[in-house]
């Protein structure tokens, strides 16, 4: 119940398309759910994250749409570009657990120019 | 504004030893969180301190502890090391609770 799923786990996408990442959760509890961005040798990075009472968030090209009721939630790369290819993890967080987060197996992002 | 400070980069130690990690966290904030990425179990929640108090603690052996000082960097600890705590590991900052997190880049421990 604390597991965090994603699909796929790697994704080729050509420049300027759409890239996709979906993830889905079963624990009712999480509260919180942010985007990570992580290059080799590097650590993760925040892009972006929504909380339970929206549906929709968008910060530039990066936009998180939050299904609450199917207890899912996928991020869309709008005109992808070669300098977003790294990986990305979906992340969840329970009220109460202080910043303990679960987080998704990753996906590997690649576009191509 | 710095961001999430962590020391050494690179370790590499001998199986039985033990290392002392150390991370700085953004300035200002107060709570301090440890995970593990490996290629087989990914991201795994350590454990995570707030104004020197372990707050949380996830489903790793008593060999892996931390502390959290009054100036709020920490440091972990895994004694008697094994081949497999080689991995990535990271600190993450965040000013408290259901605030944001923000990851250093890391320690690569090595264990051979």
């Amino acid at each position: 119940q604390q597991q965090v799923k994603q699909s796929p786990q790697s994704l080729i996408v050509q420049k300027g398309g759409i890239s996709i990442i979906n993830c889905a959760y079963e624990n009712t509890a999480f509260d919180y759910f942010p985007w990570y961005q992580q290059f080799p040798g590097k650590g993760p990075a925040l892009l972006i994250a929504i909380r339970p009472d929206v549906s929709e968030k968008k910060e530039g090209r990066f936009t998180i749409s939050f299904n609450k009721s199917a207890k899912q939630f996928s991020l869309h790369i709008m005109d992808s570009q070669p300098g977003d290819s790294a990986t990305y993890f979906c992340a969840a967080k329970a009220m109460g657990y202080g910043q303990n987060f679960v987080f998704g197996p990753g996906t590997r992002l690649s576009v191509l120019p | 504004k710095a961001g999430v400070t962590q020391t050494p980069r690179y370790l590499i130690k001998t199986r039985g030893q033990q290392v002392t990690l150390s991370c700085s966290p953004i300035s200002g904030h107060r709570s301090v969180s440890w995970y593990q990425q490996t290629p087989g179990q990914g991201l795994q929640f350590l454990f995570e301190y707030f104004s020197e108090t372990q707050r949380n603690k996830g489903n790793f052996p008593g060999r892996f502890s931390g502390r959290q000082f009054s100036n709020s960097r920490s440091e972990m600890n895994v004694s008697t090391l094994e081949l497999g705590d080689s991995a990535l590991y990271l600190c993450a900052s965040s000013k408290g609770v259901g605030t944001e997190a923000f990851f250093g880049q890391g320690t690569r421990l090595t264990v051979v």
